[in-house]
């Protein structure tokens, strides 16, 4: 099994839709959660921190789910421009430099 | 603004040519790595480095050793490029204890 798992997509989602998904990660020990974009051919980069009391900005909401050890990403008003991959990203307790990355899930907006 | 730099973007090699990969950071940050990126697999470290001339071993070294010799560079070499290693690499870097990391564009490497 994975450490770090997500669905791939691609999410096919009509602009101005809601549209969410998750990430389950193995480690229960795992303290820091993260979600990053990359766009086709770019670097990732941080879209938002996940938060154990869950948080949001703007468009994006972000809740963390310890229980059953997944976090999620949820994106309102969808704009072309969110069409991108999400990695959802989880730092564990002993692991103090390394992240573990998920594979990324597709999302692809369109008019 | 944070700022990793990449040498390449794109690069072309033969099976068993030497490869370097450099990767330049301006934030005086501590931690540098290297990733390979590949479809379906997501990000996997195969080097990182917490200070100069410290480095340790990610979760794929092997076919892989790793240079640091000034603060704000960290190269990567391939000793014998093999056409497995033909895949995406990403070098990042980051604050110690921190844990946002910033990304070079990345070198798209083909190995024939």
């Amino acid at each position: 099994r994975k450490e770090v798992e997500q669905d791939p997509g691609p999410f096919n989602v009509p602009e101005g839709a809601t549209v969410a998904f998750n990430c389950t990660y193995s480690n229960s020990a795992s303290q820091s959660f993260f979600w990053y974009r990359q766009d086709c051919r770019k670097e990732p980069k941080l879209l938002m921190s996940v938060y154990s009391s869950g948080n949001e900005d703007g468009r994006f909401t972000a809740q963390l789910n310890r229980a059953s050890q997944y976090i999620s990403l949820l994106i309102r008003d969808s704009k072309l421009s969110d069409s991108a991959t999400y990695l959802c990203v989880v730092r564990g307790k002993d692991s103090n430099y390394q992240l573990i990355w998920g594979a990324g899930t597709k999302l692809i907006i369109k008019p | 603004d944070v700022k990793v730099t990449q040498s390449s973007r794109y690069l072309v090699k033969r099976t068993g040519e030497k490869v370097f990969l450099e990767c330049v950071q301006d934030m005086d940050h501590e931690n540098m790595f290297w990733y390979r990126q590949d479809p379906g697999l997501g990000l996997r470290l195969i080097y990182f480095s917490y200070d100069v001339k410290m480095k340790e071993k990610g979760d794929i070294p092997e076919g892989y050793s790793v240079s640091r010799e000034k603060k704000e560079r960290f190269s990567l070499i391939l000793e014998s490029a093999s056409t497995n290693q033909t895949s995406m690499y990403l070098c990042a870097s980051t604050l110690s204890g921190a844990n946002i990391q910033y990304f070079g564009a990345g070198t798209r490497l083909s190995v024939l």
